[in-house]
């Protein structure tokens, strides 16, 4: 099952620099996506979610960008810092509520001082 | 900041034995949730707690597997007769509405 994939396992940026983590999904009655920040020996951590009315969502440092039509969203982070190295999870949900989240892999973000 | 509490942190068990995992969720969440994150995969969705019964619920949670919430505060994910595969972390969410859930830190059960 690879309705959300998140095609590289690992992301390396430099302090202060941007870091895009990318998610493709194909199922398209996703409605509402979300990104999800997780350090070892934790849960998953709630970062931004999107709604697919839209197409982009700025929280801070971070933004969601959501392309419908290509099935695509992409997390950014500017600037990157150390503290944000994790595994970023981006998710989605097609039943109109949350009720049910459909995971990617994950990528490894590392941010080097 | 309220938090989602797993009891206990890691679990060892039989084969074939049943093994309860607990789960305190933020006191005015009303909704429930159990995920597993078997080691190198995906985090998969087992099951979701609404209203004291079952909203929705995966292939993964067959009859081997049960929810409950016996009182105000917990909220307990059961496996009758544990298999070798069934090792894996186990998260407990809740949230206050849609979306957005609260995760605890896991409950890694290792299967012997």
């Amino acid at each position: 099952d690879q309705q959300v994939k998140q095609n590289s396992p690992s992301l390396s940026v430099q302090e202060g620099r941007i870091s895009i983590l990318n998610c493709d999904y194909t199922n398209s009655m996703f409605d509402y996506f979300l990104w999800y920040k997780k350090y070892p020996a934790e849960g998953p951590t709630f970062l931004i979610s999107i709604s697919s009315i839209k197409d982009k969502n700025e929280d801070g440092r971070f933004t969601v960008f959501l392309n419908k039509s290509a099935k695509h969203l992409s997390l950014h982070i500017v600037p990157s810092q150390p503290g944000d190295s994790a595994v970023y999870f981006c998710a989605a949900s097609a039943d109109g509520a949350g009720n049910m989240l459909t995971f990617g892999g994950g990528t490894r973000l590392m941010v080097k001082p | 900041e309220p938090e989602v509490t797993q009891t206990p942190s890691h679990q060892v068990t039989q084969m074939g034995q049943e093994v309860i995992l607990r789960c305190v969720p933020i006191s005015n969440h009303l909704y429930f949730y159990w995920y597993r994150q078997i080691l190198g995969q995906k985090v998969e969705f087992l099951v979701s707690f609404y209203n004291n019964e079952i909203s929705e619920k995966s292939e993964i949670f067959d009859d081997q597997f049960s929810v409950e919430r016996p009182d105000g505060s917990n909220f307990t994910l059961k496996i009758r007769s544990t298999k070798l595969e069934d090792s894996a972390m186990y998260f407990c969410a809740s949230n206050p509405a849609f979306y957005g859930y609260t995760f605890g830190s896991g409950t890694r059960l290792t299967v012997v």
